[in-house]
């Protein structure tokens, strides 16, 4: 298996620009997961689907993150309109049930400038 | 609520010293007890992991064992390469997932 899909690797863009994120989980798993990773506030779960149902959303930060999963094999993540403070590492990972061992992508680096 | 804390770092070795970073956890129930490292401009991916308590845990050299009764799971190397240079996150999985802070561990020769 290919592992934990993510694009783009990198993206830079400006302020109130929109920015979508993908993900394509591996195949068989039933959870996926959206990170974000900065160096003032470490790892922090955004939002994770269950059988491609969102199931906590807590993480989000505001309402201009937006998440959708439209089949198993699938997701994105949006931001709209985006801001420099949503320059991060985007992570996306997905398991086989819910509490076994996660497995991440390489990440999103995003530059809002 | 379930909670995993973490030995802040930066940890900063020379090659072949010892190596230990501290894990304890609070959990309800019986929590299965994760380590994951990432390397420089990578994601995070599974070091080793035990499942219940006196479990012992091993990858590459690391050990961890489940400790039940100082609810600790502390990672360990017994001589560390400047390969090993990466940060360490410390997990527990109880129904959901609970990540530490991280904690970066440079080893220079």
């Amino acid at each position: 298996d290919a592992g934990v899909i993510q694009s783009p690797r990198h993206e830079v863009t400006e302020m109130g620009q929109e920015v979508t994120l993908r993900c394509k989980p591996i195949s068989g798993h039933d959870y996926l997961f959206w990170y974000r990773q900065t160096m003032m506030r470490g790892l922090e779960l955004l939002i994770y689907f269950n059988n491609n149902v969102p199931i906590d959303d807590s993480g989000m930060p505001e309402d201009r993150f937006s998440a959708k999963m439209p089949n198993a094999s699938f997701s994105t993540l949006k931001i709209q309109p985006s801001e420099p403070r949503d320059s991060a590492v985007y992570f996306c990972a997905s398991s086989f049930l819910g509490g076994n061992e996660q497995f991440f992508g390489p990440g999103t680096r995003l530059t809002v400038l | 609520g379930d909670s995993v804390t973490q030995m802040e770092g930066p940890v900063t070795l020379s090659e072949e010293a010892f190596l230990t970073i501290n894990c304890t956890y609070t959990a309800t129930g019986y929590p299965s007890l994760f380590w994951y490292v990432q390397y420089p401009g990578e994601g995070l991916q599974l070091l080793l992991k035990a499942t219940k308590a006196d479990d012992k845990g091993s990858n590459k050299g690391f050990e961890a064992t489940y400790r039940k009764e100082t609810t600790s799971f502390h990672l360990e190397k017994g001589s560390v390469q400047v390969s090993d240079s990466a940060v360490y996150f410390c997990a527990l999985s109880i129904n959901q997932f609970y990540f530490g802070t991280g904690t970066s561990l440079t080893v220079i020769p």
